[in-house]
């Protein structure tokens, strides 16, 4: 069982903005950076975000990501077929002392 | 370019050991920390187990201490899971994972095509 919640899908149409959520605690979230990564269809997942809002070099500013508190979230605007993966939040956990993911996000464009 | 290419995956035995190997190239493989990353079928993605860049610390969780080995031979440029008493539930496809740092497991900014490994009778 994951310590962070994400919601199971999310869904809007080509050109719209999507928003996945990514709720944590203190000991996770709080306190420590949060990462993004997008996995395609049938492929390894890939970084897409990584210490809360940056990008790697080749990800599209389409993706931004933003935290509060103990929650995160990952904004894709200007939504696109090709952005049809799952979406996986992650983060350092200071009380497990493991590194855990999200339960993941499976993003559909209508 | 890094690459990262996982072998010996396959189908064993409740209780049985199985061994994968990731040979990394395009980058100093001494220089980072590597983890291992699996997500059985139809779930999502479960850290496995981390090990810093010189070998000299080494992270599970839970699930699996006891149990999995993570080693690397920075000689070979090549890290190891080393996976004793394996039961069903570790059946899952298994990445490996270059890590952005030298310690700690931090982020990974490259991964593996990742190798299926089956635990069934």
């Amino acid at each position: 069982q994951s310590v962070l919640t994400q919601p199971p899908s999310a869904s809007e149409t080509p050109g719209q903005r999507v928003t996945i959520s990514c709720s944590g605690s203190s000991s996770n979230i709080e306190n420590n950076y949060v990462y993004w990564y997008q996995q395609l269809p049938g492929t390894a997942p890939k970084l897409l975000i990584f210490r809360i809002n940056q990008r790697p070099s080749g990800v599209p500013d389409r993706f931004s990501g933003t935290k509060s508190g103990a929650s995160a979230s990952l904004a894709i605007s200007g939504l696109r077929s090709e952005d049809e993966a799952d979406y996986y939040c992650a983060a350092w956990d200071d009380t497990l002392s493991d590194y855990v993911f999200g339960t993941g996000t499976k993003v559909t464009v209508l | 370019e890094v690459q990262l290419v996982e072998s010996g995956g396959g189908l064993v035995q409740p209780g049985g050991s199985l061994r994968l190997s990731c040979a990394a190239s395009g980058f100093t493989f001494s220089s980072y920390a590597m983890s291992w990353v699996r997500q059985a079928p139809g779930t999502g993605l479960e850290w496995v187990s981390g090990i810093s860049g010189r070998g000299s610390s080494t992270y599970y969780p839970d699930s699996v201490k006891g149990r999995f080995t993570i080693s690397r031979d920075n000689s070979k440029n090549t890290l190891y899971l080393q996976m004793n008493s394996l039961r069903a539930e570790d059946t899952a496809v298994y990445y490996c994972a270059k890590d952005y740092g030298s310690g700690s497991p931090y982020y990974f900014d490259y991964w593996g095509q990742g190798i299926l490994v089956t635990v069934s009778s």
